[in-house]
């Protein structure tokens, strides 16, 4: 049973730079959330997708959207990055479709993103 | 912003003890969750407790949740070495169709072989 995954695992932009990250949800699971843990921080929730929209957004600028594919999957895109966006950035699966919201998270390892 | 607040921030044991971590939160929930992370990789799911619900247990973790008091702990009975991880309780606000969740400022727990 696939849990869920997270592409890169490690990733170095220069500062203005564009990125993006990829996440494939778990098996059986519509929406995908993610979050960015700094360093010695709790994550702090960016966004949530289910049926390929945005249907939650946390304090985050507009430099980070995201998608969600037919296919569940989903990206997260961050443009003109900071030094201050190096940060863990993790994906959590979920199904929300049975409209029951006492289901726990399935997380991915997160990829580390290190602006220079 | 982070809704958690987690005591103690740094915990240190022996092998066998036990260990208490507890949450602070400041709004209404609908259900209160602890996770663990490894060396800042992922989160791994350890337990949720619903808000009309005051103790869980899950092997030797047992979790309680005082909505009035708006704290939660997390105690982990008989530790090993392999509990060495930091520890975070997070909160499914309520009401709403999301269950977008509030992140504590987490515990580090390192237990000594």
């Amino acid at each position: 049973d696939a849990g869920v995954t997270q592409s890169p695992t490690h990733l170095i932009k220069t500062r203005g730079q564009q990125v993006t990250l990829r996440c494939s949800p778990k098996s059986g699971h519509d929406t995908v959330s993610w979050y960015q843990q700094a360093l010695g921080q709790g994550p702090q929730f960016i966004f949530q997708y289910y049926e390929e929209e945005e249907r939650q957004r946390g304090n985050f600028p507009d430099r980070f959207s995201g998608h969600q594919f037919p296919n569940y999957s989903s990206e997260l895109n961050v443009n003109a990055l900071l030094l201050g966006d190096s940060a863990l950035y993790l994906c959590a699966s979920s199904l929300v479709g049975t409209g029951d919201p006492n289901y726990g998270y399935t997380f991915g390892s997160g990829t580390r993103l290190t602006v220079v | 912003s982070q809704q958690g607040e987690e005591d103690p921030q740094a915990l240190s044991i022996q092998e066998g003890e036990n260990a208490t971590m507890n949450c602070s939160y400041k709004t209404s929930i609908n259900n209160l969750q602890w996770y663990r992370q490894n060396s800042g990789r992922g989160l791994v799911h350890l337990i949720l407790i619903r808000s009309n619900e005051r103790e869980k247990h899950s092997g030797r973790l047992r979790v309680t949740l005082d909505t009035s008091k708006k704290s939660s702990s997390l105690l982990i009975t008989a530790s090993r070495a392999a509990d060495t991880a930091s520890y975070f309780c997070a909160t499914g606000p309520y009401g709403g169709a999301t269950n977008k969740l509030i992140f504590g400022t987490g515990t580090l727990l390192a237990v000594q072989p």
